[in-house]
């Protein structure tokens, strides 16, 4: 079936500017994580949803950052007043609830200018 | 709490050469362990995995064996391609067969020539 879809591919942000990302996950999957990887460094783990429960945000790095699952399938994370160092790739990933593996989409990489 | 740390890149092999990137990981308890590959122009997939002690993953003549004595997960290739090129990711899950958040390292980048 369709692999974890992304959307914007690229996103092109001032300063300033709110935003929002998009995943949807592989259907059927309730489990749905997103991670910032950073230029040069592995993912980091920002927030995960257990179908429409947010379950842990610890890794979020502001206020600014806001994510939701309203009806246990796709996801949006929203980026309010976008700052230079929230440049980054934002991947999200799914997978079952009984399984460790996790499948990743392609990432939206966010440039703010 | 938990960390990776892998070799630094960039790794420069030939083709058909030996491959060993290290990955060592600090962690409580008994996570599984993972191999993460990122293509240029993609996303991460999963390499392969291992889930316990002694465990060896393997995929696409990739292996890794979870070592818990020296609490590594070196990633090791017989022979490379030049299809090999790309970053590599170890990472580890806290918990075995249930999901939780991954913790990655920073990444070796590979490139195989000819």
């Amino acid at each position: 079936g369709a692999g974890v879809s992304q959307s914007p591919r690229y996103k092109v942000a001032k300063r300033g500017q709110d935003v929002a990302l998009r995943c949807d996950p592989i259907s059927g999957h309730v489990s749905l994580f997103w991670y910032q990887q950073a230029l040069g460094q592995g993912p980091e783990f920002l927030t995960y949803f257990q179908n429409e429960a947010q379950l842990d945000k610890s890794g979020l790095p502001s206020d600014r950052f806001f994510a939701e699952r309203p009806e246990g399938s796709v996801s949006t994370l929203k980026i309010q007043r976008t700052q230079q160092e929230d440049s980054a790739v934002y991947l999200c990933a799914s997978s079952s609830l009984r399984a460790d593996e996790q499948y990743f989409g392609p990432g939206t990489r966010l440039t703010v200018t | 709490g938990n960390s990776v740390t892998q070799m630094e890149g960039p790794v420069t092999l030939s083709e058909e050469a030996f491959l060993t990137i290290n990955c060592t990981y600090t962690a409580t308890g008994y996570p599984s362990l993972f191999w993460y590959v990122q293509y240029p122009g993609e996303g991460l997939q999963l390499l392969l995995k291992a889930t316990k002690a002694d465990d060896k993953g393997s995929n696409k003549g990739f292996e890794a064996t979870y070592r818990k004595e020296t609490t590594s997960f070196h990633l090791e290739k017989g022979s490379v391609q030049v299809s090999d090129s790309a970053v590599y990711f170890c990472a580890l899950s806290p918990l075995i067969g249930t999901a939780s958040k991954l913790t990655f390292g920073t990444g070796t980048r590979l490139q195989v020539t000819l």
